[in-house]
């Protein structure tokens, strides 16, 4: 099993759906997570960190469900300006990050 | 600025050459990490420190990689002996520690003909 795993997609979706994205880990000793967003071409961007009760940042919200270990981001009322590559990255317990390889998002008129 | 800065954002060297890339992290950023990015591939982790010292430098793919980091600033990665396969986009981050949020800059685009 990969240490973080993402469903690549594409997820197509029409502006204004709602779209959840999870991010499975293998290592229960993780500790910090985030999502990320990537652009092509570009740097990757600090979306949220994602904290055990949940967190809430506008349109998102981000999950950690320690039980099954993954992480879950959902996008409401999406956006044209959504349509980037997602990433999660897990911190483990000797803090060398680890990114998933992205799930991609493509938002249509 | 205020973010990560990397240069030379774009490096074309011949198969064989040195090459040696620079990042300054966010002023009080104590973490500081590199990692390459293949096109249409993930990122891939190279190496971290932690102040000046690198913990953990088994991410380097090979014994030409070698990475330093100096001041508890700024930090280079060198390549020594380019080979095509290291054709890549190298991004280096920085975080104000090792269990926060990194932030990314722009970038070292490098192309080994």
């Amino acid at each position: 099993r990969k240490e973080v795993e993402q469903d690549p997609g594409p997820f197509n979706v029409p502006e204004g759906a709602t779209v959840a994205f999870n991010c499975t880990y293998s290592n229960s000793a993780s500790q910090s997570f985030f999502w990320y967003r990537q652009d092509c071409r570009k740097e990757p961007k600090l979306l949220m960190s994602v904290y055990s009760s949940g967190n809430e940042d506008g349109r998102f919200t981000a999950q950690l469900n320690r039980a099954s270990q993954y992480i879950s981001l959902l996008i409401r009322d999406s956006k044209l300006s959504d349509s980037a590559t997602y990433l999660c990255v897990v911190l483990g317990g000797s803090y060398i990050p680890t990114f998933g390889r992205g799930t991609s998002l493509i938002v249509h008129p | 600025g205020a973010g990560v800065s990397q240069s030379p954002s774009n490096k074309v060297t011949e198969k064989g050459k040195d090459v040696e890339l620079r990042c300054d992290p966010i002023s009080g950023h104590t973490a500081l990490y590199w990692y390459r990015q293949s096109l249409g591939q993930g990122l891939e982790f190279l190496i971290y420190f932690q102040g000046n010292s690198a913990p953990d430098k088994s991410g380097l793919p090979s014994d030409r990689f070698s990475a330093e980091r100096t001041g508890g600033s700024v930090s280079t990665l060198t390549i020594q002996r380019t080979q095509q396969e290291d054709s890549a986009v190298y991004l280096c981050a920085s975080s104000i520690d090792r269990d926060q949020p990194q932030h990314f800059g722009d970038g070292t685009r490098l192309s080994i003909l």
